[in-house]
């Protein structure tokens, strides 16, 4: 069975950083496409970013050179480093499995919440 | 970027109507097209990929359709369980974009 669990939100000051972390289970993160999607609150779905199978990333501009996404294939967990926190990066943050024209989503983890205030 | 508009934003709808939902790309995107359901304070669920291709386990009430820049998401016959709320996302290019979302409510 594919599980995706997030952690490693929390409440951080504008400036901070913090590190979300995506735990799976039922398959190999290092052979999927997987991405970041977050969702501000009462808000729609925004797409993040993506890892390929083969390490390249990609971004969305609004977090583009303040976000870093990884993997531990030997941990098969995904990772989401965020730098520079501002306000309008609260959010709930989504690991995803899938996210290319190769792979469309189709797991999602159940969430974690990340809330940037002073 | 590609945007992508739904239509329309909400609905009411009876138990045993069908729905229909309707999401438009600014440019042609082929096939590349999801839908995905989210119920308040839950994780989005996939329904959708390619256009019309169920995702494994999504009961055959849901169908989609569409291709290049029109796209519809059919609901056959709403149960209590289907009010939600509808995203159809492309993921022909990044950065990968979302609809504004369709609510489905009770009538």
């Amino acid at each position: 069975e594919v599980q995706l669990v997030e952690t490693g939100g929390g409440l951080i000051q504008p400036g901070g950083s913090l590190r979300l972390s995506c735990a799976a289970s039922g398959f190999t993160v290092s052979s999927n496409y997987m991405s970041w999607v977050r969702q501000a609150p009462g808000k729609g779905l925004e797409w993040v970013s993506v890892i390929y199978s083969g390490g390249a990333t990609s971004y969305a501009d609004s977090v583009k050179g303040r976000f870093t996404i990884s993997r531990d294939n030997s941990k098969n967990t995904l990772y989401l480093q965020m730098n520079s926190l501002r306000a309008e990066d609260t959010a709930v943050y989504y690991c995803a499995r899938g996210g290319h024209r190769n792979q469309g989503v189709d797991y999602w983890g159940q969430g974690t919440l990340v809330t940037v205030s002073s | 970027d590609i945007q992508m508009s739904q239509s329309p934003s909400s609905l009411s709808a009876s138990v045993g109507d069908r729905v229909t939902i309707t999401c438009r790309a600014s440019q042609g995107i082929s096939n590349y097209l999801a839908w995905f359901q989210q119920k308040p304070g839950k994780a989005p669920k996939s329904l959708i990929y390619a256009a019309s291709s169920l995702q494994s386990g999504v009961p055959s009430k849901f169908s989609g359709s569409g291709s290049g820049t029109d796209f519809t998401l059919t609901i056959s016959s709403l149960q209590p369980e289907d009010f939600a709320t509808y995203y159809c996302q492309q993921y022909s290019s990044y950065p990968l974009t979302f609809g504004g979302g369709t609510k489905v409510e009770i009538k």
